[in-house]
């Protein structure tokens, strides 16, 4: 059983540009959220994809945007890019739809700089 | 007021002593209170999950909540070093999920 993965592990960008990150859930998960955990700080709810859909969302702008597949394999689109988007991008996946209630296993993160 | 309040630390810890992790929290909607633990450059893993108010225990790690105080707690028995990382409280309801801060605990040998 393979865990959650992601690529890539850093990426430096400049201020503007257009930014994809992916992940790959652990088998048998349908279901992937995204979190942006700035540095000495916890991770922040993006959005979750539940079979393709997007099921919740937090306080992110419409630029932060993504996509599941049907191999529940996912990405996180970031366009216009700002300096606070600086931070590491967790993707987290379970087995069922709701946050709360089923164990998330996380990936090890994407390191995005922004310059 | 953020609606999860973490001890920031650091805090550094003899081997084998018992360590004690809290958070307070403002939102009295939610219900399941988790402990993730993060190592550095790696992503957050889950110790514990309890869902409301009561203790549970696992290993050498107990998990409290106390909702009437809005109070949550973990603690470590028997600290090692290899627990030296970061401890990220984490509450929820319905789909929304908030984290604190984390606090940095380092176990020295």
């Amino acid at each position: 059983e393979t865990g959650v993965t992601q690529s890539p592990t850093h990426l430096i960008k400049t201020r503007g540009q257009q930014v994809t990150l992916r992940c790959s859930s652990q088998s048998g998960h349908n279901t992937v959220s995204w979190y942006q955990q700035a540095l000495g700080q916890g991770p922040q709810f993006i959005f979750q994809y539940y079979r393709e859909e997007e099921n919740g969302r937090g306080n992110f702008p419409p630029r932060f945007s993504g996509l599941q597949f049907p191999n529940y394999s996912s990405e996180l689109n970031v366009n216009a890019l700002e300096l606070d988007d600086s931070a590491l991008y967790l993707c987290a996946s379970s087995p069922g739809t709701a946050l709360s209630r089923n164990e998330q296993f996380f990936g090890p993160g994407t390191r995005l700089t922004v310059l | 007021q953020k609606e999860v309040e973490q001890d920031p630390g650091p805090l550094s810890v003899p081997e084998g002593a018992i360590v004690s992790l809290n958070c307070t929290y403002s939102n009295s909607a939610f219900q399941y209170f988790m402990w993730y633990r993060q190592y550095s450059r790696k992503g957050p893993e889950l110790l514990m999950y309890t869902y409301s108010s009561g203790n549970k225990e696992d290993g050498r790690f107990t998990a409290q909540v106390d909702k009437s105080s809005k109070y949550i707690s973990l603690f470590i028995r028997d600290s090692q070093p290899s627990d030296s990382a970061t401890y990220l409280c984490a509450m929820s309801a319905s789909d929304d999920m908030r984290f604190g801060a984390g606090t940095r605990l380092t176990v020295k040998p």
